[in-house]
């Protein structure tokens, strides 16, 4: 099983609207990145949040982190075309053999 | 400052060859991890090396090797390749040896095995 699954798989919008990806995770963390990728390409760090934070935000992008729920949410405000892209979040597995785990990713379309 | 680098872009091999990847992280970077993501899925972890020692391995059978040189550049070799090693594969590199801290990727060489 998944230490990181993102929901919903696939997200189409429209531009303007916000968009809301969220993922889930098992086991304990010290921090959460979220990663955008464009068809296909490597992947680009967008964010970081550590256990102890609750909120971040950059530019449009605002992530929330629930340690309680192990569960995060990455919310992109205001979506533009060039936001169309492929969304993971990556946690890390801190015990044993530490890695750094993606889920699957949310694939997000926006629609002009 | 150039991101990381991988080469080449694209490959094709046939099964059972022998491929090798390389990859150069940013500069200043003495990181360098390996991550396979196949079609429609999540990157998975292969390997990290810091500092030239290999600091973790996923998952993966032993047709997959690595290595770090001085200059910090790396290698990922895989041995008598089956179809199902068609992925691209991903070199992030950091700054720290933290394989949990901030990662940055290169472009990925894609490869097909027919």
């Amino acid at each position: 099983s998944q230490q990181g699954e993102e929901d919903p798989q696939a997200l189409s919008i429209q531009e303007g609207e916000n968009a809301t990806m969220n993922c889930s995770y098992k086991t304990s963390i010290n921090n959460l990145q979220w990663y955008r990728q464009n068809s296909g390409r490597g992947l680009v760090h967008l964010i970081l949040i550590r256990s102890n934070e609750r909120e971040k935000h950059s530019g449009r992008l605002r992530v929330t982190l629930d340690t309680s729920k192990k569960s995060s949410s990455l919310l992109i405000t205001a979506s533009r075309a060039a936001d169309t892209a492929s969304y993971f979040c990556a946690t890390p597995l801190i015990q044993g053999a530490q890695k750094l785990v993606f889920g699957q990713g949310t694939r997000l379309t926006i629609n002009p | 400052d150039a991101g990381v680098t991988q080469s080449p872009t694209h490959l094709i091999k046939t099964r059972g060859q022998h491929v090798t990847l390389r990859c150069s992280p940013i500069s200043g970077h003495k990181s360098v991890s390996w991550y396979q993501q196949v079609l429609g899925q999540g990157p998975q972890f292969i390997f990290q090396y810091y500092e030239k020692e290999e600091r973790g391995r996923g998952n993966f059978p032993d047709r997959f090797s690595a290595r770090q040189f001085p200059n910090y550049s790396s290698e990922l070799n895989v041995n008598a390749l089956l179809l199902g090693d068609s992925a691209l594969y991903l070199c992030a590199s950091s700054p720290t040896s933290g394989i949990t801290d901030t990662q940055y990727f290169g472009p990925g060489t894609r490869l097909t095995v027919l």
